[in-house]
């Protein structure tokens, strides 16, 4: 079995600012990460994922995740937010090697960017 | 590529009927899937299907949901004698999964499901 926990429900900050979301995960087996964020009244979209290689990954709009095995997590950052990264962001694992794809979901970390 | 559609966005029902949502996955999608979220939580995992195949079911899918994927195309999901605790959010993502290939699931907007 698997779960996945996000800490923080809310995370408010000044537009400008960094932002850290973070996101443990429990597994027996490897993992495939992933985060989805969901803008205000919009379906589920890929922000970015985690499967091999170098665990440092990039999404287009300047978030990076980086995957570190030992502490089971896959925090989110962003040197700098806008106001248009308001949002609920969803941290996702499913089984690496089986080829079950099912995802995990944490419950959301709701990023409120402010002026 | 149109994306993941889902009929209907909304579906206000009384406790005790049965609704039915379907589900168009991309076309050339051989993988569809099922969630369901509740205010305040993340999705949680319902059903999949590899092409008409239904490969899993989850515990959370009582004996009074059912799904199908006849063709290998669109699914359906189906909630029979509804109850107030399953007014959620279903969603409904495909993705194309042969070995080597993106395993990134794209969801649709999903179906409110309200029962009263």
């Amino acid at each position: 079995a698997q779960s996945v926990t996000q800490l923080d429900s809310q995370v408010p900050v000044f537009e400008e600012a960094p932002v850290e979301l973070r996101c443990n995960y429990s597994s027996s087996v490897s993992v495939y990460l992933f985060w989805y964020v969901q803008y205000p009244n919009q379906g589920l979209q890929l922000l970015l994922k985690y499967l091999s290689g170098s665990t440092l990954v990039e999404s287009i709009n300047g978030f990076e995740a980086e995957f570190n095995k030992s502490q089971t997590s896959f925090h989110l950052r962003k040197p700098s937010v806008h106001i248009s990264d308001t949002a609920e962001y969803f941290c996702a694992v499913s089984e690496g090697d089986t080829g079950r794809r099912a995802l995990t979901f944490g419950s959301g970390t709701r990023l409120q960017v402010q002026p | 590529d149109t994306g993941v559609s889902q009929d209907p966005r909304h579906k206000i029902t009384k406790r005790g009927q049965n609704v039915t949502f379907r589900c168009d996955p991309i076309s050339e999608h051989n993988r569809l899937y099922w969630y369901r979220q509740t205010l305040g939580q993340g999705p949680e995992f319902l059903t999949y299907f590899q092409n008409e195949a239904q490969l899993e079911k989850s515990r959370l899918l009582s004996d009074r949901f059912s799904a199908e994927r006849p063709k290998g195309s669109f699914s359906t999901l189906e909630i029979q004698r509804t109850e107030q605790g399953d007014s959620a959010m279903y969603l409904c993502a495909s993705s194309l999964d042969r070995a080597g290939k993106s395993y990134e699931q794209y969801f649709g907007p999903g179906t409110r499901l309200t029962v009263t």
